[in-house]
């Protein structure tokens, strides 16, 4: 299964600390995305990190790409409660092909 | 910009009756859209991919039979469960890209459609 997967499945973190989610991922990629869900609702694309990319930021967001582990990890820093919700990484294959495979998903507590 | 509607938001239906769902590119014209579902706290599997004006590519192990997909116009796909069962019940997601505004693959996604079948 190309499916990435995700680490931790779950993780609760106080207001004002920093939260990490790592993504691994099996073949060649052209770019990897991380999106935000909320619960019982849709995604929202939170940064897109092209595989000749190392770091990305964007706000609180840190990517980071590590093609040789193929692994990513996101950091989001100063979490604020209304980062609650689950995030997932989605990698887009070499190929040209536009399908992108979400991983399994981290769920983000944050709690006040 | 890049807005992505979804029709209805929530959906009850009898077993053995048939349930559409449209998804709309508000503001842009997509180039692709793709259907996807997802079980309680489980990630998003893709059903298909379709293009305007051609058939959809179904992922293996989606019933086209089931899933009628339908992709009349550049802003507007429909994805249409025939005879559904409980076992559909599930979130259905649709996302919408488009080659102008972004060339990385970027997906716009919809709010979803909760489907229950009864």
């Amino acid at each position: 299964s190309q499916q990435g997967e995700e680490d931790p499945q779950a993780l609760s973190i106080q207001e004002g600390e920093n939260a990490t989610m790592n993504c691994s991922y099996k073949t060649s990629i052209n770019n990897l995305q991380w999106y935000r869900q909320n619960s019982g609702r849709g995604l929202v694309h939170l940064i897109l990190i092209r595989s000749n990319e190392r770091e990305k930021h964007s706000g609180r967001l840190r990517v980071t790409l590590d093609t040789s582990k193929k692994s990513s990890s996101l950091l989001i820093t100063a979490s604020r409660a209304a980062d609650t919700a689950s995030y997932f990484c989605a990698t887009a294959h070499s190929g040209g092909y536009q399908k992108v495979t979400f991983g399994t998903g981290t769920k983000l507590q944050v709690i006040p | 910009g890049a807005v992505v509607s979804q029709h209805p938001s929530r959906v009850i239906c009898k077993s053995g009756t048939s349930v559409k769902i449209e998804c709309r590119s508000l503001d842009f014209q997509a180039t692709t859209m793709f259907w996807y579902r997802q079980f309680p706290k489980q990630s998003l599997m893709l059903m298909a991919t379709s293009n305007e004006g051609s058939k959809a590519t179904y992922e293996q192990g989606v019933e086209k039979d089931k899933f009628l997909i339908n992709h009349a116009s550049l802003t507007l796909s429909t994805l249409t469960v025939t005879s559904a069962h409980p076992e559909d019940s599930s979130f259905y997601i649709c996302s919408a890209t488009s080659s102008r505004l972004s060339s990385y693959n970027e997906q716009f996604f919809g709010p979803g459609t909760r489907l229950t079948v009864l």
